[in-house]
């Protein structure tokens, strides 16, 4: 158990709808990543939080998608008017401060199914 | 897309068996990490290496930061059947974003 829990494990939605995943991130964690992960493939960087702050969106992240990390604890990813290529594993992942700055720990990820 | 080579792209294990997989990147990385991810859950930190050249063992593994930095690669001694999953490498660069291979799959041979 890396201690980073998403909500919901899994979703299933129609083309068109709103969906938005949680991540609550091991406490004492102050960076916080989202990923996203197609069959066969590894996670591909989607965004990147410093306590609150976000620091870095990659090009992946097209302007229906937006993430939050309203007090620098949970985070929040809203993906608008879904398409069916949305469908994928969502991952979040946290990583300490100090001497461990690289490493960084994933939570169990959202499966999101567009229909 | 992704930036490192996985190799091989799946293999098979007999149970006792020793197994090795490794990556290779055209950039250089300031660390490397190696996770095994099982089906439908979130990749695992197996082990972490942070300067060139580093030989870390984390029980039956073994891993290698590559004196070049484009490289690494990890070893399992006598395997076991809870052995098998999905193993990525994974470089972290610049804001310690992640980059991966797309992954070995290990599976207990029939």
């Amino acid at each position: 158990d890396t201690g980073v829990s998403q909500d919901p494990r899994h979703k299933i939605t129609k083309r068109g709808q709103n969906v938005t995943f949680r991540c609550d991130p091991i406490s004492e964690h102050n960076r916080l990543y989202w990923y996203r992960q197609t069959l066969g493939q590894g996670p591909e960087f989607l965004t990147y939080f410093q306590n609150e702050a976000q620091l870095e969106k990659s090009r992946l992240l097209s302007d229906r998608f937006s993430a939050e990390r309203p007090k620098g604890s949970f985070s929040t990813l809203e993906i608008q008017r879904t398409e069916q290529g949305d469908s994928a594993m969502y991952l979040c992942a946290t990583g300490p401060d100090g001497r461990a700055l690289n490493e960084q720990f994933f939570g169990p990820g959202t499966r999101l199914t567009v229909l | 897309g992704q930036q490192l080579n996985q190799s091989p792209q799946s293999m098979f294990i007999q149970e006792g068996e020793d197994v090795s997989m490794n990556c290779t990147s055209s950039s250089i990385f300031n660390t490397w990490l190696w996770y095994k991810q099982d089906p439908g859950e979130g990749p695992v930190l197996l082990i972490a290496l942070y300067k060139a050249g580093e030989l870390t063992s984390n029980g039956r593994l073994t891993a290698q930061f590559g004196i070049t930095r484009k490289d690494s690669f990890l070893n399992i001694s006598a395997s076991i059947p809870s052995d098998v999953g999905i193993y990525f490498c994974a470089g972290s660069g610049r804001i310690y974003k992640l980059s991966f291979g797309a992954g070995t799959t290990v599976t207990v041979r029939a």
